[in-house]
């Protein structure tokens, strides 16, 4: 399977414990997108990555959440002292890259977060 | 208003109709544009991109209104496997609109 992969597929925490995401683009990819979906909501955007670099931080990004890629392959989603607010599917993208934000985004099949 | 704005739905059709979703965005500047589907509990999957001049791909057709600042997607001849979440991406701002959800019934 040559697609976007994220692990877990799914994570139950308690409020206030820390919690770590990972994603691992297309290969070829050279962007690299997090977004988040609650239910009845479109994928809000969170930050990417052009390689090692990131971008752009949505304000939706507070203090407790930090995102890295530091090879420029997989990256992780890191939340610090998860609060209930935080249950949601965590949906990782990537891209080429090649014609900045207008190249298709193909999805991994997400985290999904409960925090109870 | 928000910057990308659609129909929530749900849109309900017999199998065998043509419906059209429209999603409307707000910023003049946006360049770029793409439909997506979303299944249940699954991750939106690429439907189509969105040019200028419009686009068909099957069953499909999407179309761009830069004056009005909308696009719109026309599904003819719908399957039951068409029910889903179709979402627009103002992929150059990087907004999803909410989605419109499709129930198609036999």
């Amino acid at each position: 399977d040559t697609g976007v992969s994220q692990d877990p597929r799914h994570k139950i925490t308690k409020r206030g414990q820390n919690v770590t995401f990972r994603c691992d683009p297309i290969s070829e990819h050279n962007r690299l997108y997090w977004y988040r979906q609650t239910l009845g909501q479109g994928p809000e955007f969170l930050t990417y990555f052009q390689n090692e670099a990131q971008l752009e931080k949505s304000r939706l990004l507070s203090d407790r959440f930090s995102a890295e890629r530091p090879k420029g392959s997989f990256s992780t989603l890191e939340i610090q002292r998860t609060e209930q607010g935080d249950s949601a599917m965590y949906l990782c993208a990537s891209s080429l890259g090649r014609v900045p934000f207008t190249d298709t985004q193909y999805f991994g099949p997400g985290t999904r977060l409960t925090v109870l | 208003r928000k910057e990308v704005e659609q129909d929530p739905g749900p849109f309900n059709v017999p199998e065998g109709a043509t419906v059209a979703f429209n999603c409307t965005y707000s910023n003049s500047a946006s360049q770029s544009f793409f439909w997506y589907r979303q299944d249940c509990r699954k991750e939106p999957k690429l439907l189509m991109s969105v040019y200028s001049s419009g686009n068909e791909d099957g069953r499909f057709t999407a179309q761009l209104n830069r004056a009005s600042q909308y696009i719109s997607l026309l599904i003819r001849d719908s399957k039951l496997s068409d029910s889903a979440t179709y979402l627009c991406v103002v992929t150059d701002k990087l907004i999803f609109g909410t989605g419109t959800r499709l129930q198609v019934f036999p």
